[in-house]
Formats: C-alpha cells, sequence, structure tokens
C-alpha cells in the first residue's frame, strides 16, 4: 500500500544552521509529494509540491527534490529562522477504494533557538 | 480572500452529547474532507465529499457523521458513540480532476477545530 515515513523529531537547531528532514515513500505509479507546515494551533499550510520524479519544489527558501530511485522527498533549508519552528509534514496522494487519498507522515517538529 | 473557514475554533462536549462542527469554503473547490489529529501524531481522515449529497467513509469514520448539502459547506457531527472525541479536527477542500492515480491537487485546510470533553 501507500505509506510516507518521516524522520522522528523533535529536530532542535540554532538559527542560521541547516535544515535537513528526511522523507522516504512507498506509493505505486508516480504520486504526486508534498510538505505541509503546521503552526501552532494552526491548521496545515502547504509549503511545497512536486508532481513527477526529478521535480524541485521551493518556497521561503525551503526545497525538496522528488527522487523516484530512493523514493525518497527530504525537505531541506540552508538557513532557518527562529520563525520556522513547526510541525512540518511529508504527504503523497495515492489512488485508493476510487478516489484521491492524501496519505500522511507522522510529523516533524522542529524547533530552532536564537 | 478565499478560504477555508472552521467554527468554533474551540469546542466543548458533555457526556452524551452531540456536537456539530462548521467547515465553509469559498474556493468553490468540489472535494472536502475532515481529519482528526491527535498529540504528537498525523492526521487521520474521518470522512470526505467529492460531490454535493455524496460522501464516503474514511479510516475512522466510527462516531462520526457528515453531511453535504451545498457545495460550501461540509460539517461534520461528533456523536456520543465516539468514545475517545478529544482531538483536533481539520478540514480540507481540494478540486477534483478526473479521478485516477496521477492527481496532483494538493488540499487546503482550515485552522482546525479543539474539540475536547468536560
Amino acid at each position: 500500500g501507500n505509506s510516507v515515513t518521516q524522520m522522528e523529531g523533535p529536530v532542535t537547531l540554532s538559527e542560521e544552521a541547516f535544515l535537513t528532514i528526511n522523507c522516504t515513500y512507498t506509493a505505486t505509479g508516480y504520486p504526486s509529494l508534498f510538505w505541509y507546515v503546521q503552526y501552532p494551533g494552526e491548521g496545515l499550510q502547504l509549503l511545497l509540491k512536486a508532481t513527477k520524479a526529478d521535480d524541485k519544489g521551493s518556497n521561503k527558501g525551503f526545497e525538496a527534490t522528488y527522487r523516484k530511485e530512493t523514493t525518497s522527498f527530504h525537505l531541506e533549508k540552508g538557513s532557518v529562522q527562529v520563525s520556522d519552528s513547526a510541525v512540518y509534514f511529508c504527504a503523497l496522494i495515492g489512488f485508493s477504494g476510487g478516489y484521491n487519498k492524501l496519505i500522511f507522515g507522522a510529523g516533524t517538529r522542529l524547533a530552532v533557538h536564537p | 480572500d478565499g478560504g477555508i473557514t472552521q467554527s468554533p475554533k474551540y469546542l466543548f462536549r458533555k457526556e452524551g452529547q452531540n456536537v456539530t462542527l462548521s467547515c465553509e469554503q469559498n474556493l468553490n473547490h468540489d472535494a472536502m474532507y475532515w481529519y482528526r489529529q491527535d498529540p504528537g501524531q498525523g492526521l487521520r481522515l474521518i470522512y470526505y465529499s467529492q460531490i454535493v449529497n455524496d460522501f464516503q467513509k474514511g479510516d475512522i469514520a466510527e462516531g462520526y457523521s457528515v453531511s453535504r448539502e451545498k457545495k460550501e459547506s461540509f460539517p461534520l457531527t461528533v456523536t456520543s458513540a465516539q468514545k475517545n472525541p478529544t482531538a483536533f479536527y481539520l478540514c480540507a477542500s481540494s478540486l477534483l480532476k478526473a479521478p485516477g492515480p496521477y492527481s496532483n491537487q494538493p488540499q487546503h485546510f482550515g485552522d482546525g477545530t479543539r474539540l475536547s470533553i468536560l
């Protein structure tokens, strides 16, 4: 079946450090991949997406590349800020039971300190 | 601005009581979804609807009910049969292109409703 696995958190970094949050997936076919971000007490916001192999999604300094050969979609940012502290969810759209289902990883909490 | 509005932001339920969470969208999206999020966990799908007057059970539908009488609205009722209702509930919507395995339409989320037991 379809599934998403993320690295466990929390990830704790100092401001301006480099960020990597690992995400790997299992799916049939070529699903679209997404990163969502959830700030405290809020809903999820779409951060970036990629729809085919070798696509790079980017937004607000975050990047992720769709790697079909390693079934990965790791999130990276070159220099994090305190305001990036949030929970990050990797997700894919898988077709199951007659509809397109958004399948989430468990989320990775990021804490950035000044 | 277009978006998804969930209300109330906080809700309290007494024993044996049904409560209804509101979700309204003005994005003209066909599909709407309800998720449950428990502390430190990911999202689990409760119900979804692709068109008006039609909806399907997700992974954890027991103890919940929904209706889709209008395209813009998808209320969720947490019934007394749901024995552990304390959670953060998120509503989402998306465009619905032709169903199939390669959809790339992202879901847009509301700000959530936090439900607690009195």
